[in-house]
């Protein structure tokens, strides 16, 4: 069974630009969560999907959005990238959202300059 | 509100020796704790959970943890250190049970020498 896919594995965009990021969970999991993480702040929350609906939002500004489709894939986008938006972003996936095992993604190492 | 504080951003140990992650807690309700592991240019495995049922925990490639509430702690072990064991690890809590929902500690880098 094919694991968490994330693409793309690395992207560089410049400041003011606009970024979408993409998820694929395990096949059969319908729970998507998506972390930011940072040499400073390290692993935070961004948000958490369970068949298409918004579970879970971290503590982001409204820059940060994401969606989850029918089939369970996830975007996240950030619009009017900042330097401090330069991170890995996480994606993890799981059967539900309770009690079950996370897996997680190799992330896409955004960069802003 | 619920934290988690990870004592040592480093730690090296002789191959062979024992591993002791340090990792307290801070929560308002029964905590779900886990440890996770991170190798280079990877994303996150799961070591182990705890989810109040047994206190000492077995995890995967020979980690341990034991859960002990008077110390509000979920300190990582591991008897004997191997090379393959160098990689950043992460305790974590549940924010309201959720497991999508993770609140992580900064993270303590082990290297093992050899």
């Amino acid at each position: 069974k094919a694991g968490v896919t994330q693409t793309p594995r690395y992207l560089i965009k410049t400041r003011g630009q606009q970024v979408t990021l993409s998820c694929s969970p395990i096949s059969g999991h319908r729970s998507v969560s998506w972390y930011q993480q940072t040499p400073g702040q390290g692993l935070q929350f961004l948000f958490e999907y369970f068949s298409e609906t918004q579970r879970n939002k971290g503590n982001f500004p409204g820059r940060f959005s994401g969606r989850q489709f029918s089939n369970s894939r996830s975007e996240m986008n950030v619009s009017t990238l900042e330097l401090g938006d330069s991170a890995l972003y996480l994606c993890a996936s799981s059967l539900s959202t309770y009690n079950e095992k996370l897996f997680f993604g190799s992330g896409t190492q955004l960069s802003v300059l | 509100a619920q934290s988690v504080t990870q004592l040592g951003s480093h730690v090296s140990v002789s191959e062979g020796a024992l591993v002791l992650l340090r990792c307290n807690y801070s929560s308002s309700v029964p905590p779900y704790l886990f440890w996770y592991v991170q190798y280079p240019n990877q994303g996150l495995q799961l070591l182990l959970k705890y989810t109040s049922a047994a206190t000492l925990v077995k995890g995967i490639n020979g980690f341990e943890a034991e859960f002990k509430k008077s110390e509000t702690s979920f300190h990582l072990t591991k008897p004997s250190a191997h090379m393959s064991d160098a990689a950043e690890y992460f305790c974590a809590v549940t924010r309201g049970g959720s497991q999508g929902n993770l609140i992580f500690g900064k993270g303590t880098k082990l290297s093992v020498k050899p």
